[in-house]
């Protein structure tokens, strides 16, 4: 079962634009990761954020987590033609030696 | 450091067969692990393995197998092909699994199973 759900499944912006992706999950977690991958290719890490962080940034990425919400979001600010990739969130959960991963946002930059 | 290898990067099987998806990596990890990628479903956990010498089941195991003999080798066997295990295969791994480490993805590889 898939322990994280993203939303919006599709999203479509022009070149310049912020975008925001969120993820809500269902059980407690030790960490979150986001990844990223380009059509037909393996998939690479963005960020990492721990349960006890609220915010985390790394150049043009910002990741929340709000924990009594069991939700976080990225925002990719000032978006560019290569970001057009899929972006998915992933957890690990408490007690558990695995990811679970989310369905993945589409995330489609328009020049 | 090459990373993460996975091959064949494509297989077409018939139905029955079965073949062993190769992965391996260079940078002393001490987890491993396979997922399966189908249209709209996301990355699902096939098998994992902490360390040398030990494995174990993630959420859709059957039809399966794993061995982790070393370090660097985490093979995938596929028993006997069925068309639902068309799909992609990415293989994982991550320094550890102890403190929450990112995880280096390989390239996939690209199954049918017909």
């Amino acid at each position: 079962s898939q322990q994280g759900e993203e939303d919006p499944q599709a999203l479509s912006i022009q070149e310049g634009e912020n975008a925001t992706m969120n993820c809500s999950y269902k059980t407690s977690i030790n960490n979150l990761q986001w990844y990223r991958q380009n059509s037909g290719r393996g998939l690479v890490h963005l960020i990492l954020i721990r349960s006890n962080e609220r915010e985390k940034h790394s150049g043009r990425l910002r990741v929340t987590l709000d924990t009594s919400k069991k939700s976080s979001s990225l925002l990719i600010t000032a978006s560019r033609a290569a970001d057009t990739a899929s972006y998915f969130c992933a957890t690990e959960k408490e007690g558990a030696q695995k990811l679970v991963f989310g369905q993945g946002t589409r995330l489609t930059i328009n020049p | 450091n090459a990373g993460v290898t996975q091959t064949p990067k494509f297989q077409v099987l018939k139905t029955g067969q079965s073949m062993t998806l190769q992965c391996a990596q260079d940078m002393n990890h001490e987890y491993m692990s396979w997922y399966r990628q189908d249209p709209g479903m996301g990355l699902r956990l096939i098998h994992y393995s902490v360390g040398a010498g030990i494995t174990d089941q993630g959420e859709v195991p059957n039809g399966y197998n794993v061995s982790r003999s070393t370090t660097e080798d985490f093979p995938l066997r596929l028993l006997s092909a069925a068309p639902s295990q068309t799909s992609v295969y990415f293989c994982a791994s991550s320094y550890s699994w102890r403190g929450g480490n990112e995880q280096y993805f390989g390239p996939g590889t690209r199954l049918t199973v017909t």
